[in-house]
């Protein structure tokens, strides 16, 4: 079953917008990773956020955690073409089994 | 480094059949897993091992199996393929639990 669920399922915005994804989650969590997947590829690894962690920067994305709420956000600055991808949050609970995947959401960028 | 690498990327496949999808990584990762991704599905995890000689079932393990006879190569077996099964399959790896997932390209997989 999913743990995590992004939020919205699909959105499209202006290149040169800001794009920010959520994901809520149901149980406790050692961290929080986001991964993105272009069309016809395999997935690919942004960030990782520990469950003691607030924010996390790299590059043009910002992520956040909020353990209160069991929520993340995905924001990506000053969106490109080149951004358009499915991007899926991922939940480490700390057992054998590893990540759980929700079902990710699909960002377009409109030049 | 090639990171993980999946054989085959396309397959069609009869019902009934059976056939192995290849997966191995260079990067001495211990922690090895397959996912399954359907639309609409996100990916559900099949099998994952934590080392040589250790496997365990994911959330929908029925139909496959798999071995870790290696650290370098975790293969998945489907049994009797089934139209149920038509899907594309992911392998990914990571260091350690904990840590970050490297992914594959993927088998896109037809059964008709």
């Amino acid at each position: 079953s999913q743990q995590g669920e992004e939020d919205p399922q699909a959105l499209s915005i202006q290149e040169g917008e800001n794009a920010t994804m959520n994901c809520s989650y149901k149980t406790s969590i050692n961290n929080l990773q986001w991964y993105r997947q272009n069309s016809g590829r395999g997935l690919v690894h942004l960030i990782l956020i520990r469950s003691n962690e607030r924010e996390k920067h790299s590059g043009r994305l910002r992520v956040t955690l909020d353990t209160s709420k069991k929520s993340s956000s995905l924001l990506i600055t000053a969106s490109r073409a080149a951004d358009t991808a499915s991007y899926f949050c991922a939940t480490d609970g700390g057992g054998a089994d590893g990540l759980t995947f929700g079902k990710g959401t699909h960002l377009i960028i409109q030049p | 480094n090639a990171g993980v690498t999946q054989t085959p990327k396309f397959q069609v496949l009869k019902t009934g059949q059976s056939m192995t999808l290849q997966c191995a990584q260079d990067m001495n990762h211990e922690y090895m897993s397959w996912y399954r991704q359907d639309p609409g599905m996100g990916l559900r995890l099949i099998h994952y091992s934590v080392g040589a000689g250790i496997t365990d079932q994911g959330e929908v393990p029925n139909g496959y199996n798999v071995s870790r006879s290696t650290t370098e190569d975790f293969p998945l077996r489907l049994l009797l393929a089934a139209p149920s099964q038509t899907s594309v399959y992911f392998c990914a790896s990571s260091y350690s639990q904990g840590t970050n997932y490297t992914f594959g390209s993927g088998t896109r997989l037809t059964v008709v």
